[in-house]
């Protein structure tokens, strides 16, 4: 079955730089990726999807990118801001509309 | 709001008690999903409904789990003879299947079990 990978487990930026999050997924099926911000003691919110006939996407200050060939997807926040700080979740789905997620990436923005 | 609720958001029992969970999908939505997160890890798949039909289960819902979407629109989740290690977030999502988004899946802000 579906495997992803998340990297870094835990990130701290300055409020104003980057930030970056990498993710793998082992199922050459899979065609559909999210990306869920989960704030303390609320569910997952999606914030960014991108399938498999597209290699990036933007919104706003949110972008993500899709590497097929390497089964490696990145999202990337731009001028990052205290309310991003969250646990953003990375997820892969094959079409059967299972998604599997990665463990998380706890996302710090320092003052 | 006519998000995904979940009813209750905490419940708190004792080892060998059963308890249930409501969902309420997004009006409209067909696809109905359960998932469970334990801390410091990614939610991960239990079941999903279509319409009233259960269409898959994972290895992860034990015996001790039942689900069901009686009338295709809320979704119970029963866990009968609670153990300790079944203390974690219980995550409803719902989606709509030939919709404009296929596969979206949005969340509720789940029912979080502890079991002493």
């Amino acid at each position: 079955g579906e495997n992803v990978e998340q990297h870094p487990s835990t990130l701290s930026v300055q409020e104003g730089d980057s930030a970056v999050i990498k993710c793998t997924y082992s199922d050459s099926a899979s065609n559909y990726f999210p990306w869920y911000k989960q704030e303390l003691g609320k569910g997952p919110q999606l914030i960014i999807d991108i399938r498999s006939n597209v290699g990036e996407k933007k919104d706003q200050r949110i972008a993500v990118t899709l590497n097929k060939t390497a089964k490696h997807f990145s999202l990337h926040i731009t001028e990052t801001q205290p309310e991003d700080s969250a646990v953003y979740f990375c997820a892969a789905s094959s079409g059967d509309d299972k998604i599997i997620f990665g463990k998380g990436t706890r996302l710090h923005i320092l003052p | 709001d006519t998000g995904v609720s979940q009813d209750p958001r905490h419940k708190i029992t004792k080892r060998g008690q059963n308890v249930t969970f409501r969902c309420d999908p997004i009006s409209e939505h067909n696809r109905l999903y359960w998932y469970r997160q334990t801390l410091g890890q990614g939610p991960e798949f239990l079941t999903y409904f279509q319409n009233e039909a259960q269409l898959e289960k994972s290895r992860l819902l034990s015996d001790r789990f039942s689900a069901e979407r009686p009338k295709g629109s809320f979704s119970t989740l029963e866990i009968q003879r609670t153990e300790q290690g079944d203390s974690a977030m219980y995550l409803c999502a719902s989606s709509l299947l030939g919709g404009g988004h296929t596969d979206t899946q949005y969340f509720g802000p789940g029912t979080r079990l502890t079991v002493l």
